[in-house]
């Protein structure tokens, strides 16, 4: 049973960069599957921010133009998100997930209990 | 982008009644050379991450019970649970995953009448 964990702070400066890490288990990250980042506002909908393959390979949503690099330690059995130049808009339960094939073009079936993170000064 | 519009933003079901969520694209996720609607449905109750029910528009998640069915092709979809439990309270989320960006509609918020 695949077990996903996400941890990072919870409270990043307007401006700056909001960084999470996924740590996995119960399964190897590098032997297929794609994963990824989804967020929700409070009281809000869903929003895919973008996904990783273990080979490195990755897709983003262009609404967060360059602002997100998303990463991926094997070794470590974990993948990461940054987000820099936070505002307000970007405070969100933050969803660490996994795809249910390793096409990246497929739902999710494994998802993290997710963190909240709040952009404020 | 693909738009997901979801009908109605709520309802109010008795338990035991149908409830019937609705979900539109602006444009066909129906993949002609496969013949699969690239369409997934998600339950996420309070405080708890979303939950897998649907996908390809008509197929069950293991572990999620038959009273729940999606059906629906191209561009209209619709997501029935048959007869509404106290634990189907929850919003209802769908989501095309035919193109990127990945996208979902806005929630439907199921309730008991």
């Amino acid at each position: 049973q695949v077990q996903l964990q996400e941890s990072g702070p919870g409270l990043v400066k307007p401006s700056e960069t909001l960084s999470l890490t996924c740590v996995v288990s119960g399964y190897s990250i590098s032997s297929d599957y794609y994963w990824g980042w989804i967020r929700q506002p409070p009281g809000k909908g869903l929003e895919w921010i973008g996904s990783i393959y273990h080979s490195g390979s990755t897709y983003h949503n262009p609404s967060l133009k360059s602002r997100v690099t998303i990463s991926i330690d094997t070794s470590k059995n974990q993948f990461s998100l940054k987000l820099s130049s936070v505002t307000a808009a970007d405070t969100a339960v933050y969803y660490c997930v996994r795809h249910v094939d390793n096409s990246g073009y497929s739902p999710w079936d494994s998802w993290g209990q997710g963190t909240l993170v709040t952009v404020s000064s | 982008d693909i738009v997901m519009t979801q009908s109605p933003d709520s309802l109010a079901v008795s338990l035991g009644e149908r409830a019937t969520i609705n979900c539109k694209s602006s444009q066909s996720v129906l993949y002609s050379s496969n013949s699969k609607n690239y369409l997934a449905w998600y339950q996420q109750k309070p405080g708890q991450p979303p939950k897998l029910l649907i996908y390809w528009a008509s197929i069950r998640e293991s572990g999620v019970p038959d009273r729940v069915s999606g059906s629906g092709s191209g561009t209209d979809f619709t997501l029935t649970i048959s007869s509404l439990q106290a634990e189907d309270v929850a919003v209802y989320y769908c989501q095309q995953y035919y193109s990127l960006p990945l996208t979902f509609g806005g929630g439907t918020k199921v309730e008991i009448k």
